[in-house]
């Protein structure tokens, strides 16, 4: 399987809920990250996944959460959602040995009311 | 605290013409860099990368230049095409592979006919 792919591709919540993002990475990218990018800004670094395990943390509160599974899929889950966490939420998977950086999926359009 | 910086919000070039999109950085530790283009309902993609241990990276039509003392660097584009209309992010990091980008706010680059 080739491509990043992410789903739902919008979303609208209620301030307090919770969300689960999903994303399905590319055959044997072992690494993945969840990005967010806030209208007119470029994308923040909210963690990575190496391995099924948490290896790196942007500036983001513990209410933003994820998971990594073994076929290559992964979650990024918001609890107790704020109208700041409007944002396109974008997914990218790396295997860890290319140059060139990671390959991104279309994102998640979330918007809290 | 924003480690990468693009200062333009957009550029309008003619098409044939050079686009030269800047980017400034205050982080040392960074020795990495990579621009990525982005279309609207597309997550971003990977156009070109330089490591600090090189000045200028060419590729095709588009060329990176690094200038460490300065903390800058700049992508070229030439000719520029109207395909070449995106927004473009300058992304910055600390390590070669999978590892955490620090982005910038992106350059809305619009090309003439």
């Amino acid at each position: 399987e080739t491509g990043v792919t992410q789903s739902p591709t919008h979303l609208i919540k209620t301030r307090g809920q919770q969300v689960t993002l999903r994303c399905s990475s590319q055959s044997g990218h072992n690494t993945v990250s969840w990005y967010q990018q806030a209208l007119g800004q470029g994308p923040q670094f909210i963690f990575q996944y190496y391995r099924e395990e948490e290896n790196g943390r942007g500036n983001f509160p513990p209410r933003f959460s994820g998971l990594q599974f073994p076929n290559y899929s992964s979650e990024l889950n918001v609890n107790a959602l704020e109208l700041d966490d409007s944002a396109l939420y974008l997914c990218a998977s790396s295997s860890g040995t290319e140059r060139y950086g990671y390959t991104f999926g279309s994102g998640t359009r979330l918007t809290v009311v | 605290d924003q480690q990468v910086k693009q200062n333009s919000p957009s550029l309008s070039v003619q098409e044939g013409r050079i686009s030269i999109l800047n980017c400034d950085y205050t982080n040392s530790m960074f020795d990495y860099f990579l621009w990525y283009k982005k279309y609207p309902a597309e997550g971003p993609t990977f156009l070109i990368s330089i490591s600090s241990i090189k000045d200028k990276n060419e590729d095709g039509r588009f060329t990176v230049f690094l200038n460490k003392s300065a903390k800058h660097l700049s992508l070229h584009i030439v000719p520029s095409q109207p395909g070449d209309s995106a927004v473009y992010f300058c992304a910055a990091s600390d390590s070669e592979g999978a590892q955490k980008l620090v982005f910038g706010q992106g350059t809305r680059l619009t090309i003439n006919p």
